[in-house]
């Protein structure tokens, strides 16, 4: 079975400091899709950046990058020169292809709520 | 970018009600829509799936005749929570997809805040 882990419930970063979010997955399947959403306490999800796991490059989106490590089964969200708007709920999300029905739906880590401080 | 729109944002209503919550796709067809809840401080949880003009396929453990879902059409998706009870009381938040490319993100609705007296 797919799964997503987010180890870190919570992080603390001054403004204008990166931080990299961490996020593993399991899956034995080999062709599939890694996404960043951010949730702000007002609630809407808000996409961030993809990873497609045949992607050579990692994926990179203005201030959002990601650190992919195929190998290693991380796809770890670095956000560069942090800002007090920045602080939110981050959610790893993967999608894999699925042979009956569902329509490949997204799997969702437990999050992890960042904190920009001043 | 894509928006995908939901209504209402708050609901209010006492115990027995039926409640319904609007999800639309407003510059792009829909194929795929999707219903989350979501408890506080802890992960979506996906209630269930509905492709347009079929029935949705549910989660294991959600109840298809407490929360009823209607794709009617490639922009509209519908959820009902029928004679709701306090325990139904959660964020709510849909999600719309335009294919069903494994690229294709997810657009979420800003969500539905249910409480049930």
């Amino acid at each position: 079975a797919q799964k997503i882990t987010q180890t870190q419930p919570g992080m603390f970063v001054q403004e204008k400091e990166a931080v990299t979010l961490d996020c593993t997955y399991d899956t034995s399947d080999q062709s599939y899709g890694l996404f960043w959403y951010k949730q702000p306490s007002s609630g809407e999800m808000i996409f961030l950046i993809y990873q497609g796991s045949y992607d050579e490059q990692n994926a990179t989106e203005g201030r959002y990058s990601l650190n992919f490590q195929k190998a290693r089964k991380s796809a770890n969200l670095v956000i560069s020169a942090s800002q007090l708007g920045d602080s939110a709920m981050y959610f790893c999300a993967m999608r894999f292809r699925e042979v009956t029905g569902g329509g490949n739906k997204l799997t969702f880590g437990t999050g992890t709520q960042l904190k920009v401080e001043l | 970018g894509a928006v995908v729109s939901q209504h209402p944002s708050r609901v209010i209503c006492k115990s027995g009600t039926s409640v319904k919550i609007e999800c639309r796709s407003l510059d792009f067809q829909a194929t795929t829509m999707f219903w989350y809840r979501q408890f506080p401080k802890q992960s979506l949880m996906l209630m269930a799936t509905s492709n347009e003009g079929s029935k949705a396929t549910y989660e294991q453990g959600v109840e298809k005749d407490k929360f009823l879902i209607n794709h009617a059409s490639l922009t509209l998706s519908t959820l009902t929570v029928t004679s709701a009870h306090p325990e139904d009381s959660s964020f709510y938040i849909c999600s719309a997809r335009a294919g069903q490319a494994i690229d294709q993100p997810q657009h979420f609705g800003d969500g539905t805040r249910l409480s049930i007296l």
